[in-house]
């Protein structure tokens, strides 16, 4: 079966940093590209994020372009997204999901950005 | 970028019902265009891609059309789980975008 789980959210303070980790099953890891895609709190979807299959090309949206950095290790079929200067704007539920069709997505994990 | 405005933002409709939903691109996309169904408290599912595919598994009751600039997801005769938030997507060019989302509720 096809899976991926993200994990790492929580409760940050603004301008701290956190990262987070999608891990993937049950197919080729290393054969797609990645995606992180965010929803704030009874708000619509909003692409973060991409990664190449092989890690070396990447891409971001303009809000957090310099302040997140997506990876990979395909050794570990580990997706992450380090993110750094956190705002309260970040606080949402992150989702990965895999490939140009974004199908599956992961369950999402929680970020609160706040004092 | 690409702005994506769906319409309506909210739908009351019945069990039976045939349902439309509309999606407009700023600019055209040709077909590249999903549409996702998310239940609250989950994460999105992809229903149609490239603008009229059917993703494997999905009810056949579900169907897409459109190419350019105006798309339609049809749901031709509504089922209880079909009642959740519909999101449309362009992948024509980065940053990809979504739709403000249309929630299907029962009357």
């Amino acid at each position: 079966e096809v899976q991926l789980v993200e994990s790492g959210g929580g409760l940050v303070q603004p301008g701290g940093s956190l990262r987070l980790s999608c891990a993937a099953s049950g197919f080729t890891f290393s054969s797609h590209w990645m995606h992180w895609v965010r929803q704030a709190p009874g708000k619509g979807l909003v692409w973060v994020s991409r990664i190449h299959s092989n890690g070396n090309s990447t891409t971001y949206a303009d809000s957090v372009k310099g302040r997140f950095t997506i990876s990979r290790d395909n050794a570990k079929n580990m997706l992450y997204l380090q993110m750094n200067s956190l705002r309260a704007e970040d606080t949402a539920v992150y989702f990965c999901a895999r490939g140009g069709r974004f199908d599956p997505w992961g369950q999402g994990t929680l970020v609160i950005v706040s004092s | 970028d690409i702005q994506l405005t769906q319409s309506p933002s909210f739908l009351s409709a019945s069990i039976g019902d045939r349902v439309t939903i509309t999606c407009r691109a700023s600019q055209g996309i040709s077909s590249y265009l999903a549409w996702f169904q998310q239940e609250p408290g989950k994460a999105p599912k992809l229903l149609i891609y490239t603008a009229s595919t059917l993703q494997s598994g999905v009810p056949s009751r579900f169907s897409g059309s459109g190419s350019g600039t105006e798309f339609t997801l049809t749901i031709s005769s509504l089922q209880p789980e079909d009642f959740a938030t519909y999101y449309c997507q362009q992948l024509n060019s980065f940053p990809i975008t979504f739709g403000q989302g249309t929630r299907l509720e029962i009357k």
